[in-house]
C-alpha cells in the first residue's frame, strides 16, 4: 500500500514551457486535492475531484487544467509555465466518509 | 469565507520541555473540522491530530493535546515531553462540512517550531 505518489519529485521548467505533475493513489479514495505552497506559506488549493469524471476549481486555479479518468489518477497539467508558478505542489486523496486527507510528498517546481 | 491565523511564525523549545502553539479561525459556519498538520524538512504533510468541532472534549494524541475553545474560535496545539523529532513546521487547518464543495481544507500560514537539544 503506497498510499499517494507524486512524479516528479524536482523539476526545473523553463518561462512557457509545460508540463504535467503525476499523482497516483492506491486507496481507492474518491476525493483528490491539488494544492500549492509557496515558500513560508500554507497550502492553497488549485483543483478537486469528487469522482472520476468530476473536477472542480479551488481557490487558485489559473494557468492550471486537470483531469480525471480514473479514481487512481489525478494528474495536474500546467501550460505555459509563469515564475509565479515556482512553488511545491501536493497531491491529496480522501475517501467520502472521512475528512482526513492523506498528501503526497511533493513536487518542487522552479520556473525561470 | 474562512480565514486561519498562526501568529507565531517561529518558537523554539528545549527537549523534554512542554510548547503550544496558538491558532485561531474566524468562521459563520457552525459545523466543521480543525486540523494540525505536522511538516517536516522532508516536506511530507503529517496529520498529528484533528477536533470536530461539536465534540467538547479536546483531541488528544500521545504527547499532542489541543485546547479547542470554540466561542473564542481558538485552537491551540501542546506538545509535551518535546523531542527532537518534533521540530518541524507546523499548520493549523479548517474544513467546513457543510457549505464547502469538496470539502476543502484552508491553511494557517504555519509555525516553525525547533527543539533543541
Amino acid at each position: 500500500n503506497a498510499g499517494v505518489t507524486q512524479t516528479p519529485k524536482f523539476r526545473i521548467l523553463k518561462i512557457g514551457q509545460s508540463m504535467t505533475l503525476q499523482c497516483t493513489q492506491d486507496m481507492n479514495h474518491n476525493y483528490m486535492y491539488w494544492y500549492r505552497q509557496d515558500p513560508g506559506m500554507g497550502l492553497k488549493l488549485i483543483y478537486y475531484s469528487v469522482g472520476a469524471g468530476i473536477t472542480d476549481k479551488g481557490e487558485v486555479p489559473n494557468g492550471y487544467n486537470v483531469s480525471r479518468s480514473t479514481t487512481e489518477d489525478f494528474p495536474l497539467r500546467l501550460e505555459l509555465a509563469a515564475p509565479s508558478q515556482t512553488s511545491v505542489y501536493f497531491c491529496a486523496s480522501r475517501r467520502a466518509s472521512s475528512y482526513e486527507q492523506y498528501f503526497g510528498p511533493g513536487t518542487r517546481l522552479t520556473v525561470t | 469565507a474562512q480565514t486561519v491565523t498562526q501568529s507565531q511564525p517561529e518558537m523554539s523549545v528545549q527537549e523534554a520541555e512542554t510548547v503550544t502553539l496558538s491558532c485561531t479561525y474566524d468562521t459563520s459556519e457552525s459545523n466543521y473540522y480543525l486540523f494540525w498538520y505536522k511538516q517536516p524538512p522532508s516536506r511530507q504533510m503529517i496529520l498529528v491530530i484533528r477536533q470536530e468541532a461539536y465534540k467538547q472534549q479536546n483531541a488528544t494524541e500521545n504527547r499532542f493535546s489541543v485546547n479547542f475553545q470554540k466561542a473564542a474560535k481558538s485552537f491551540s496545539l501542546k506538545i509535551s515531553d518535546s523531542q527532537l523529532g518534533d521540530t518541524a513546521m507546523y499548520f493549523c487547518a479548517f474544513l467546513a462540512t457543510v457549505n464547502n464543495a469538496g470539502n476543502m481544507l484552508t491553511f494557517g500560514g504555519g509555525t516553525r517550531l525547533m527543539v533543541k537539544p
